[in-house]
């Protein structure tokens, strides 16, 4: 069955980064993309940005581009999200979901990490 | 990349429908026909509801419609159920892989 088991919970200070994986099983990795989705304590979701596995290429929201790195590790079929210069803003739970080549749509998501960014 | 507009929150009595919109611009709603729908309870990851604008996953009731008009996505909720109530988010592509999100519904089941 398909699974997205995400790293686990991190606490980082401000200033500093922070980097979390998905660890992607029960279905050929290189065929669907994967997107990062945040929300912020009792906020709604936002879209962070995109890598394709396949190839390596990234999308980013324009809102984290410079501040976030999107990578994947075919070989353990892991993707890799990095937020660096963290500000207590970026306090959140972070999301990683799939979407199949040629759809635009998430049809599976991780569990979700949070990471708190505290002085 | 601004968000979509949804409105806080929506109720309904048991049995009732309800209708939750979705407002963005020809950039993204109005531009594609790939609006999705998420079903959200506390503490829990995100659920496609809708795909597609209008399209059901397997194993989610008919209960759930999605349609779309100009730059204006709906979800319809009928028969309104207890289990209903939850955050409701769409979700609409926006070109070159980029994705935008509504702020979120929160749906009260009266």
């Amino acid at each position: 069955q398909v699974q997205l088991v995400q790293s686990g919970a991190e606490v980082k200070k401000p200033g500093a980064s922070v980097n979390v994986s998905c660890k992607a099983s029960g279905y050929t990795f290189t065929s669907y993309y994967m997107h990062w989705v945040r929300q912020a304590p009792g906020q709604g979701l936002e879209w962070m940005g995109v890598i394709n596995p396949s190839g390596g290429s990234t999308t980013y929201a324009q809102k984290f581009q410079g501040r976030v790195a999107m990578t994947r590790d075919t070989s353990t079929s892991t993707v890799y999200m990095e937020l660096s210069s963290l500000r207590s803003e970026d306090t959140a739970v972070y999301y990683c979901a799939r979407v199949a080549t040629g759809t635009y749509y998430f049809d599976y998501w991780g569990q979700g990490i949070l990471v708190t960014v505290s002085s | 990349q601004s968000a979509l507009t949804q409105p806080r929150s929506v109720s309904g009595s048991p049995g009732q429908s309800v209708t939750i919109s979705c407002t963005g611009t020809s950039s993204d709603v109005g531009g594609y026909n790939y609006v999705s729908w998420y079903q959200q309870h506390p503490g829990k990851a995100p659920k496609l509801m809708i795909y597609d604008v209008s399209k059901r996953p397997s194993g989610v009731p008919d209960r759930f419609s999605g349609s779309k008009s100009g730059n204006t996505a709906s979800l319809t909720i009928s028969g309104l159920q207890a289990e209903d109530e939850s955050d409701y988010y769409c979700c609409s592509y926006a070109g070159s892989y980029i994705r935008v999100f509504g702020g979120g519904t929160k749906l009260t089941v009266l």
